[in-house]
């Protein structure tokens, strides 16, 4: 079965911080996704990686980097963590076009 | 670029009615469609995919969208709704070529009353 985890399903950290969201999958796809979701706003990219240490910018990628030293695993750092960085996370990977979801990380920075 | 749109954020049903939930999308290529639903408290799960072949496809609970290429619609539709399904239903799309990128709806929630 497939199978995307996630860290933490809730985070709460202060202005400032360094924040680490960790997304695993066994899957064994090439292709891995991180998106924000927000009320209104459905879900945006953020970054993606479509190999091992390759990644490309989605539509939001100020304020974020990531990371892919393994296929299996896609790290999503917040180098200095913001209000207007509290969301909904949720990370993914796809192969032949379908893409398969974490459970998701609700991150509050305060 | 892509684009998606929701027409509604909300849809209010009784139990046991029928329902449609309106996605227009834009695109200067061809595209993949698909919806995924999420339940409360969880991540996203695709519900249905088109991505060639009949234009009608269905999902194993009862949905079933139509993609209009003419109209750019891909809506989804149920003939008899669950208390079970209420849930955020999203709309995506992604061209036929590259990283496989999803371009999202705003959402729409779907609220089943008894």
């Amino acid at each position: 079965d497939v199978k995307v985890t996630q860290s933490s399903r809730y985070l709460v950290k202060r202005t400032g911080e360094k924040v680490f969201l960790e997304c695993v999958q066994d899957m064994d796809h090439e292709n891995m996704f991180w998106y924000r979701q927000d009320p209104g706003l459905g879900l945006r990219l953020i970054y993606f990686s479509y190999d091992v240490k390759m990644k490309e910018k989605g539509d939001i990628p100020e304020g974020y980097s990531v990371s892919r030293e393994k296929k299996e695993r896609f790290s999503l750092i917040l180098e200095s963590a913001s209000t207007n960085q509290t969301s909904m996370y949720l990370c993914a990977s796809s192969m032949h076009n379908v893409q398969f979801f974490g459970p998701g990380t609700r991150l509050t920075v305060l | 670029a892509q684009s998606v749109t929701q027409l509604d954020s909300q849809v209010p049903v009784f139990e046991e009615a029928p329902v449609e939930l309106r996605c227009n999308y834009s695109s200067s290529v061809s595209v993949y469609l698909f919806w995924y639903v999420q339940y409360p408290n969880q991540g996203l799960q695709l519900l249905l995919k088109y991505l060639s072949g009949s234009t009608l496809v269905e999902s194993i609970n009862g949905f079933e969208a139509e993609f209009n290429k003419s109209q750019t619609s891909f809506h989804l539709r149920k003939p008899s709704v669950h208390i079970s399904d209420t849930a955020e239903y999203f709309c995506a799309v992604s061209v036929l070529q590259g990283a496989q990128k999803l371009v999202f709806g705003q959402g729409t929630r779907l609220t089943i009353n008894p």
